[in-house]
């Protein structure tokens, strides 16, 4: 069973610092893995997609990474701001006779705070 | 461009109520969609999800269910509902492209059972 795990559950940085987010997942057979951004009270903001065939994803200052075989994705935020304060998750979508069946497993999330 | 609605925003429905709650998908045609919910302290669980008009999936056995009335309309709905059902539920929209299958996420609908 795939299960998906976020470490640090939840960060405080002061702003203009470089972090980096943690997931974790158990089975390697994924079809892709999904960043996403929540903020409070509201929906998912899908930020990176990576298949799994791609080692890295980049759009502005964020970059995610992707290594299957260790089960394991990092979100790379350089130069952060109060602005990206909120609830980062990432999803893995599972692989599945051969293609990409229609699920996302999600991850519990990181609560990230930017401090000004 | 695409867009996802939900509604309503919120809902507060005593115990034992029915409940529809509504996603409709601009822009796009023949989309996948989805239900998730994500209860307090927990990750998103998928609840339903639908390839086409009339076909719906279900997750996890459940006190609710789902239909697809239309291409882009779906509705989750409950006869009676229980206080384990409160939580923020989410509908997103899919369409395969390039390989891709990413989900786009409609801005969710907070349920309150009392």
């Amino acid at each position: 069973k795939q299960e998906v795990t976020q470490i640090p559950a939840a960060l405080s940085v002061p702003e203009g610092e470089n972090l980096v987010l943690n997931c974790s997942f158990t089975d390697s057979a994924i079809y892709n893995l999904q960043w996403f951004r929540q903020d409070p009270g509201k929906g998912l903001t899908s930020l990176l997609l990576i298949q799994s065939s791609q080692r890295e994803q980049t759009s502005g200052r964020l970059n995610a990474s992707l290594d299957k075989s260790s089960g394991r994705s990092t979100l790379y935020i350089a130069a952060s701001q109060p602005g990206d304060s909120a609830t980062y998750l990432c999803a893995v979508r599972l692989r599945k006779y051969g293609g990409a069946t229609n699920k996302l497993i999600f991850g519990t999330g990181t609560l990230l705070a930017v401090q000004p | 461009s695409q867009t996802i609605h939900q509604w309503p925003a919120t809902l507060v429905q005593p115990v034992g109520s029915p409940l529809s709650l509504e996603c409709t998908v601009e822009g796009t045609s023949n989309p996948n969609l989805y239900w998730y919910r994500q209860a307090a302290g927990r990750g998103l669980q998928l609840l339903f999800y639908s390839v086409g008009i009339g076909q719906i999936s279900s997750e996890v056995p459940q006190n609710l269910s789902a239909s697809r009335p239309q291409d882009r309309q779906f509705i989750l709905s409950s006869k009676k509902l229980l206080l384990s059902d409160s939580g923020f539920y989410l509908c997103a929209w899919s369409v395969l492209r390039l390989g891709n299958n990413e989900q786009f996420f409609g801005p969710g609908t907070r349920l309150t059972v009392l």
